[in-house]
């Protein structure tokens, strides 16, 4: 079984410039997660679809990120513009279910924003 | 806000031991908790999982045991090998309401010495 599957695997870019990720989670999984990893954390949940709905955003900083999730399957994340903040492993993950339970993760997106 | 957080960042271990990685919650209705272990470059990978309503549960190697009373999880790693040395993290399932979102503890460097 294809696990989730993540591009690019590295990007670097400059402040205030824009960048956008791209998953493909395992097939059939109705549920896809974005989470950010910060060096040395833990990773911290950003939005949440079911299908191609969203179920939780509460911790998408909206002003400059924005996820989307078209035909249920794959999803992009996009931050315009980035900040040196935001420098961190973007990870997606997906599951049957919408409970939380067995995410499976990709390898991630590493940004370094400069 | 509610968070999950680790006792000790780093454990290292001779191979052939047994590993112990401690974990302490701090949400009261958190229902669900996984352990996950994650290598380097590489996204989490689930390990094993318990209900807020088991005390103990094994898997192949592994067992995580909790106490609600006070709040604390733990993995047990028996015969450790060095293809165990990684980071790992607790999360927590908070149900009701944010049902789906994982919380994640810091995490513990785990490694391994032959």
């Amino acid at each position: 079984e294809a696990g989730v599957a993540q591009s690019p695997r590295y990007k670097i870019i400059e402040k205030r410039q824009s960048v956008a990720f791209w998953c493909n989670p395992i097939s059939g999984h109705a549920t896809l997660y974005w989470y950010q990893q910060i060096l040395g954390q833990g990773p911290k949940l950003l939005i949440q679809f079911q299908n191609n709905g969203v179920v939780d955003d509460s911790q998408l900083p909206k002003d400059r990120f924005s996820a989307e999730r078209l035909k249920g399957v794959d999803s992009t994340l996009k931050i315009q513009p980035a900040k040196l903040e935001d420098s961190a492993v973007y990870l997606c993950a997906s599951s049957l279910t919408s409970t939380g339970e067995k995410l499976f993760f990709g390898s991630g997106t590493q940004l370094s924003v400069l | 806000g509610e968070s999950v957080g680790l006792h000790l960042p780093t454990l290292s271990v001779q191979e052939g031991d047994n590993s112990i990685i401690n974990c302490a919650y701090s949400n009261s209705a958190s229902d669900y908790f996984i352990w996950y272990k994650q290598e380097s470059g590489k996204g989490p990978q689930f390990i094993i999982d318990i209900r807020s309503n088991m005390d103990k549960r094994q898997g192949q190697r592994v067992t995580v045991l909790l106490n609600k009373t006070v709040k604390h999880l733990s993995l047990q790693i028996a015969a450790t090998q060095p293809g165990d040395s990684a980071v790992y993290f607790c999360a927590e399932n908070a149900g009701g309401t944010s049902y789906g979102k994982l919380t994640f503890g810091q995490g513990t460097i785990l490694t391994v010495h032959p």
